[in-house]
């Protein structure tokens, strides 16, 4: 079985201050990670993904996120958020096992930006 | 490319009748996912299709959804009837191959009065 926990429903930080969103994940397996975001009325768009290579990884628009397997944690960073960040983000861990597909998507970590 | 393409965008209809949702992949890859977000579920994945063969629906809530996917580059998700319950944004998403990243629609969002 996977799960995966947002640890924060709602993030709110100033313009030009660092961005952290912490997701715990838990699984049998080797699993792939992911980072999506979605804008207001929109589709999602990948981030970054972990596929077990660094276990840094960096994304678009200057986000990154490091897998750590001993805090079953892939938190997702940036050292200065923009207004245009300011949407949902979503924690993602896959598994894939012959035939068989699992995904499992996060609840999703609303992300404000104040001027 | 264009991108994953769903239409409608939007679709208001009346409890009872009968809706389908289109989705047409980015060309080239060869799996295909259908979800619904609704706030209180947040996302949910119903049914992929690898190669144009459903692998696993276990997520379709009932018999009252089907999704088929002809060919390579059209998939459709039915809801007959429909009930205000099913009111959800629908994703579409596609990925080269099973565990690579999946490219989202930009969603139907339904509503069922």
């Amino acid at each position: 079985a996977q799960s995966v926990t947002q640890l924060d429903s709602h993030v709110s930080v100033s313009e030009g201050t660092p961005v952290l969103l912490r997701c715990n994940y838990s699984s049998s397996y080797s699993p792939s990670l992911f980072w999506y975001v979605q804008h207001p009325n929109k589709g999602l768009q990948l981030l970054l993904k972990y596929t077990s290579a660094a276990t840094l990884v960096k994304g678009i628009n200057g986000f990154e996120a490091e897998f750590k397997k001993s805090e079953t944690s892939f938190h997702l960073t940036k050292p200065s958020a923009h207004m245009s960040d300011a949407a949902e983000y979503f924690c993602v861990v896959s598994h894939s096992g012959g035939s068989n597909y699992k995904l499992t998507f996060g609840k999703g970590t609303l992300l404000t930006v104040n001027p | 490319d264009a991108g994953v393409i769903q239409s409608p965008r939007h679709e208001v209809t009346e409890m009872g009748q009968e809706v389908t949702l289109r989705c047409k992949p980015i060309s080239g890859h060869n799996s295909l996912f259908w979800y619904r977000q609704t706030m209180m579920r947040g996302l949910e994945l119903l049914i992929y299709f690898n190669n144009n063969v459903p692998i696993d629906d276990s997520g379709m809530p009932e018999d009252r959804f089907s999704a088929k996917m002809p060919n390579a580059s059209f998939s459709t998700l039915k809801i007959q009837p429909s009930e205000p319950r099913d009111s959800a944004v629908y994703f579409c998403a596609s990925s080269l191959h099973l565990v690579e990243s999946e490219f989202f629609g930009p969603g139907t969002r339904l509503t069922v009065l």
